[in-house]
């Protein structure tokens, strides 16, 4: 069964860093485009990033740009999101998400995981 | 960037009920447009993608149109299991939701 676990959430205080991780398992990761969405507490989706599926494009949300870095891993199944200078702001549950397109970039996410949870309080 | 506006926000409706909510993009997204559907406590699900096609497993009283800035979800026959919050997602340019619209039960 195809599925993505996501870890690495956790409690920060604001300006602090932290990584976030995504085990894929069940699919050929290695064709696929990956994303994280978060979602606050209480609110809508909001997409923060994006990499191909061979890292040759990469997109972040205005949100977050210059502050988070998409990384993946292909040989591992593995998706990171190193998070740099967070803010109150930035708290919410963190999606890995798989895209529907083989090879392509920024498609409809046909999977989700549970999402791993991060807050930044002092 | 796209911004993607909902409506309504809320929606109150019986079983049985023909149910249409709507997307609208600030610019055109051609047909890259997708729903989702999100019950508390869970993940996001995918129903549609460009538009009007189903995901798999999808029940067909799911359904989706529209171009450019203005789209549709249109569930035929509400059913108890339906009851959730919609989003709506482009990937024209980058990708942004919709602020999403809970379908509550009336």
């Amino acid at each position: 069964e195809a599925q993505l676990l996501e870890s690495g959430g956790g409690l920060v205080q604001p300006g602090r860093s932290l990584r976030l991780s995504c085990e894929a398992s069940g699919f050929k990761f290695e064709d696929y485009a990956m994303h994280w969405v978060r979602q606050a507490p209480g609110k809508g989706l909001e997409w923060v990033a994006s990499i191909s599926w061979k890292s040759g494009s990469i997109g972040y949300g205005d949100s977050v740009k210059d502050r988070f870095t998409i990384s993946r891993n292909n040989a591992e199944n593995s998706l990171s999101l190193e998070m740099n200078s967070l803010k109150v702001d930035d708290t919410a549950l963190y999606y890995c998400v798989k895209d529907t397109s083989i090879r392509g970039f920024i498609n409809a996410f046909d999977m989700w995981g549970q999402g791993t949870v991060v807050t930044v309080s002092a | 960037d796209v911004q993607m506006t909902q409506s309504p926000s809320t929606l109150s409706a019986s079983v049985g009920d023909r149910v249409t909510i709507t997307c609208r993009a600030s610019q055109s997204v051609y047909s890259f447009l997708a729903w989702y559907q999100q019950k508390p406590g869970k993940a996001p699900k995918l129903l549609i993608y460009k538009v009007s096609n189903l995901e798999n497993g999808v029940p067909s009283r799911f359904s989706g149109s529209g171009y450019g800035t203005e789209f549709t979800l249109t569930i035929s026959s509400l059913q108890p299991d339906d009851y959730a919050t919609y989003y709506c997602q482009q990937y024209n340019s980058r990708t942004s939701f919709g602020q999403g619209t809970k379908l509550e039960i009336k």
